[in-house]
């Protein structure tokens, strides 16, 4: 089965701070993304990556940067947390490919105070 | 306006209901999925679709391509059916699956 972990289920911040928030795939999927989950408005993609090292930007991308050193980890880093990211975050991973199914991880709940 | 739109976006239903969930899209797709979240966040997928229809067990996923339309349907609902199913679309550029999502339908099937 393929599995995808996230490092926290929940997680309480304070304004300012560095987050960090890990994801790691075992089924040496080629593409990573992460997702914030927000009420009434869906999931919204934040960054995607297709291989190591690379990145793209998705559609709200202000305020997060990403890294990808090793195929199976995909970092999310909110460089100075703010209250507006409160949120639910999700990764996923995929095959390469525009129509492959895409297997997610079981979300972390991030407050910030 | 969204381009994945769902209804309804919530629904209650008794057990042993016929349910349906709908999805329309504005954009051209290479294919559609229906996805399932449960209280607690994990989100599973049900169905990847780019014609026709599929069917699981008591699930049944179908697509129009030249309407831009997708119903997902359930038999004989059963209160662990209760569940956020959610629509997202893979765009036809790009190499990455990039999905656009709809806001989801809250479904609650009581006893």
């Amino acid at each position: 089965d393929v599995k995808v972990t996230q490092s926290s289920r929940y997680l309480v911040k304070r304004t300012g701070e560095k987050v960090f928030l890990e994801c790691v795939q075992d089924m040496d999927h080629e593409n990573m993304f992460w997702y914030r989950q927000d009420p009434g408005l869906g999931l919204r993609l934040i960054y995607f990556s297709y291989d190591v090292k690379m990145k793209e930007k998705g559609d709200i991308p202000e305020g997060y940067s990403v890294s990808r050193e090793k195929k199976e980890r995909f970092s999310l880093i909110l460089e100075s947390a703010s209250t507006n990211q409160t949120s639910m975050y999700l990764c996923a991973s995929t095959w390469r490919g525009r129509a492959n199914e895409q297997f997610f991880g079981p979300g972390t709940r991030l407050t910030v105070l | 306006k969204n381009e994945v739109e769902q209804s309804p976006q919530n629904l209650t239903a008794q057990e042993g209901e016929f349910i349906t969930i709908n999805c329309s899209y504005s954009v051209g797709i290479s294919a559609l999925h229906w996805l399932q979240q449960h209280p607690g966040g994990g989100i599973v997928s049900l169905f990847m679709l780019s014609s026709g229809k599929k069917k699981h067990g008591r699930l049944i996923a179908t697509i129009n391509i030249q309407e831009k339309h997708s119903s997902l349907h359930i038999t004989a609902s059963h209160p662990r059916d209760s569940a956020v199913y959610i629509c997202a679309v893979a765009g036809v550029v790009g190499t990455a699956s990039k999905l656009t999502f709809g806001t989801g339908t809250r479904l609650q099937v009581t006893l």
